[in-house]
């Protein structure tokens, strides 16, 4: 079956950039979205369509993509971006979500 | 600012049957799609199923693993949506999410979640 497949954590310290990705096969046809999820909160979308960013969500989160994989990019990370990152597909013409397996982003 | 709430959480025994309700204010109920998102306790986001808004025919898919034991529902004029979740299994306890979009591609608007507890 389909997946998307995220590394399960990553790790910098403050001012460094994050990198995480998300690869699935059928990316090159699909958008992918990006959700902060900070503990005991409900996820935030902080990228849409590989690469856009909401109203409010600060110009240090940007998106790309490349073929089967899209990448979350955090520059100057900052110790408030700590959180769990969810990369999601949708499959438009089915109505059908996929989501990541989520990876934990730790500011050390 | 648009306010999403879930309700309707508790605990259920297996075999039993629940249902979610999830309201929205600070936008236009009837021209979202909605989402329901769960995650079971440590796990990752699973995507539960979709309602379309009524311009694009209300249409609905499911996930797979609830695919057969589950119904979403709207009720536009009560702007008021519902999950119903038939033959609960223990794999079912999460927190459930209902999330809007414009265009049904993404959550832009999310809730607090429901806390849902399959037990006996």
């Amino acid at each position: 079956s389909y997946e998307l497949t995220q590394p399960p954590s990553v790790s910098v310290s403050p001012g460094q950039t994050a990198t995480i990705s998300c690869s699935g096969d059928a990316l090159p046809k699909q958008y992918v979205y990006w959700y902060q999820q900070k503990p005991g909160q409900a996820p935030v979308l902080v990228i849409y369509k590989d690469s856009e960013r909401p109203s409010g969500i600060p110009e240090r989160f940007s998106g790309s993509s490349a073929g089967t994989t899209v990448t979350l990019t955090i520059s100057g990370v900052q110790a408030e971006d700590e959180a769990d990152y969810h990369c999601q597909s949708a499959d438009t013409s089915a109505n059908y979500w996929l989501f990541g397996g989520g990876t934990k982003l730790t500011v050390l | 600012e648009v306010q999403v709430v879930e309700s309707g959480g508790g605990l259920v025994q297996p075999g039993r049957s629940l249902r979610l309700s999830c309201t929205a204010s600070g936008l236009i109920f009837g021209d979202y799609a909605m989402s329901w998102v769960r995650q079971a306790p440590g796990k990752g986001l699973e995507w539960v199923g979709f309602i379309a808004s009524k311009a694009y025919g209300e249409s609905k898919n499911y996930g797979a693993s609830v695919k057969g034991r589950v119904t979403i529902s709207r009720d536009d004029s009560k702007t008021i949506a519902y999950l119903q979740l038939h033959s609960l299994k223990t794999d079912d306890t999460a927190i459930y999410y209902c999330a809007f979009g414009a265009y049904g591609d993404s959550g832009d608007y999310w809730g607090q979640g429901t806390l849902v507890t399959v037990s006996s």
